[in-house]
This record gives C-alpha cells, sequence and structure tokens, in this order.
C-alpha cells in the first residue's frame, strides 16, 4: 500500500485564488511527480523532482504553477491564480531511483468555483 | 506528442469470467508499459509493468506486449466483484525522470 500523504484531501478556491497543496513522498523515494487528473480522467503530467532538483516540467507549470521539494519539508504544488479550467484531482506520486513502480497518494480534490 | 489510449471504455463481465483490456501507444521507444488500478476516491495502485516484447503472468493477471504493434493487453482471470475499478495503461519513457503517459482508461464491472 501507498504511504504517499497529500494534504488537504479537498480544496475549494474562487477564481484568482492562490490554491496550494503538499505531499510527502514515501520515505527512501528521490523523485516525485504531480500530475493533474481531470473529470474525464485525462491525466496531465505536471512537473517531476529528483531530490530538489527539477528533472522536467510542462509549458502550463512554467506559467501560473509552481512547485518545489525542499528538503526535510513536504514538497508543494501552489497555483498563483485558479482557474476553472484547474478543477481537477491532483496526484503526487513517489518512485526509488531507477525505473521501477510509482507510488500515488490519493490526491487532492480542487475546485475553482 | 506521445498518445495512449485504451480500449474499451467500459466493460462489464460476470463474476468468475475473463476481462480483457486493451492499450495502444504511440511510441515504440516507450520504456516499460504499466498497467494500474484505480478505485474511486483513491490514486492509481500499479498491478503489473512489462517491458520486452511476449507475454508475463502475475497471479490472476496476465500482459501480452507486441512493440511491432505498439500494443498492449491485460487479462484477469477468474474477475471478482473486488476487481471493479477504473484500469490505467500507462507508458513511460527514459527522457524527463520517467513521467507516465496515461490512457484514460477502462471502466470494469464485475456483477456477482
Amino acid at each position: 500500500n501507498s504511504k504517499v500523504i497529500q494534504t488537504p484531501r479537498y480544496l475549494v478556491k474562487g477564481q484568482g485564488q492562490k490554491a496550494k497543496m503538499r505531499c510527502i513522498p514515501e520515505k527512501g523515494h528521490p523523485v516525485v511527480f504531480w500530475y493533474q487528473q481531470n473529470k474525464n480522467n485525462e491525466f496531465k503530467f505536471l512537473i517531476n523532482f529528483q531530490n530538489q532538483e527539477v528533472l522536467q516540467q510542462i509549458d502550463m507549470t512554467e506559467k501560473r504553477f509552481s512547485a518545489e521539494c525542499p528538503s526535510n519539508s513536504p514538497c508543494s504544488l501552489e497555483i498563483q491564480s485558479s482557474e476553472a479550467g484547474d478543477s481537477a484531482l491532483y496526484l503526487c506520486a513517489s518512485r526509488s531511483g531507477g525505473a521501477g513502480e510509482q507510488y500515488f497518494g490519493p490526491g487532492t480534490r480542487l475546485t475553482v468555483l | 506528442q506521445e498518445k495512449v489510449q485504451q480500449s474499451p471504455e467500459s466493460l462489464i463481465v460476470p463474476e468468475g469470467a475473463m476481462s480483457s483490456l486493451n492499450c495502444t501507444f504511440s511510441n515504440s521507444a516507450s520504456q516499460s508499459i504499466w498497467w494500474y488500478q484505480q478505485h474511486p476516491g483513491k490514486g492509481p495502485e500499479a498491478l503489473i509493468s512489462i517491458f520486452s516484447n511476449g507475454n508475463k503472468k502475475e497471479g490472476r493477471l496476465t500482459v501480452y506486449l507486441n512493440r511491432a504493434s505498439l500494443h498492449v493487453s491485460l487479462h484477469i482471470r477468474d474477475s471478482q466483484p473486488s476487481d471493479s475499478a477504473v484500469y490505467l495503461c500507462a507508458v513511460s519513457f527514459y527522457q524527463g525522470g520517467r513521467a507516465l503517459i496515461f490512457g484514460t482508461g477502462t471502466t470494469v464491472s464485475v456483477s456477482p
């Protein structure tokens, strides 16, 4: 069973507001991923880290989204100015080194009114 | 842009029957192909992965990969009501730390 912890489980924001969610990866997993899953089950990779360094991020993430994985603190994903289209389930996953399985948390469900 | 497509969108099978799910991907240079299971209100959970052409069996699950036809299938033998979930096919690539590209899933309902 996955031990990835995500908080909060639910987040409701108005348009233009900041939305911040956190993730504690499994112990010993240096690689962390953030994905967005919309109501049509479409997944979008947002960003990933190895230790504290960004490995890859998509254009969307570079504009309104910011993320970090500081040492000895939870990873976080923040949307600076929420839009209705950002309403989705935000999933955090972690992996050990190599090509192994990604372990997912239960997600943060963001609703932007 | 790599694409992963799954079929069928939904599947209803009687308890004890075989569930068969299909997935096609667009890039033969993909690393591994993963099958994840997702229950309502939970994150995806990995079931099985395959890298090499051929088949791989784990318990009630068998997966077949044909890289030439860009096709992978998952078969669940002796389906149980607890197998009712969304099944997601995901492909990883070496670049970018092996982020996964997911299909939109097959919803499986196993009727008692």
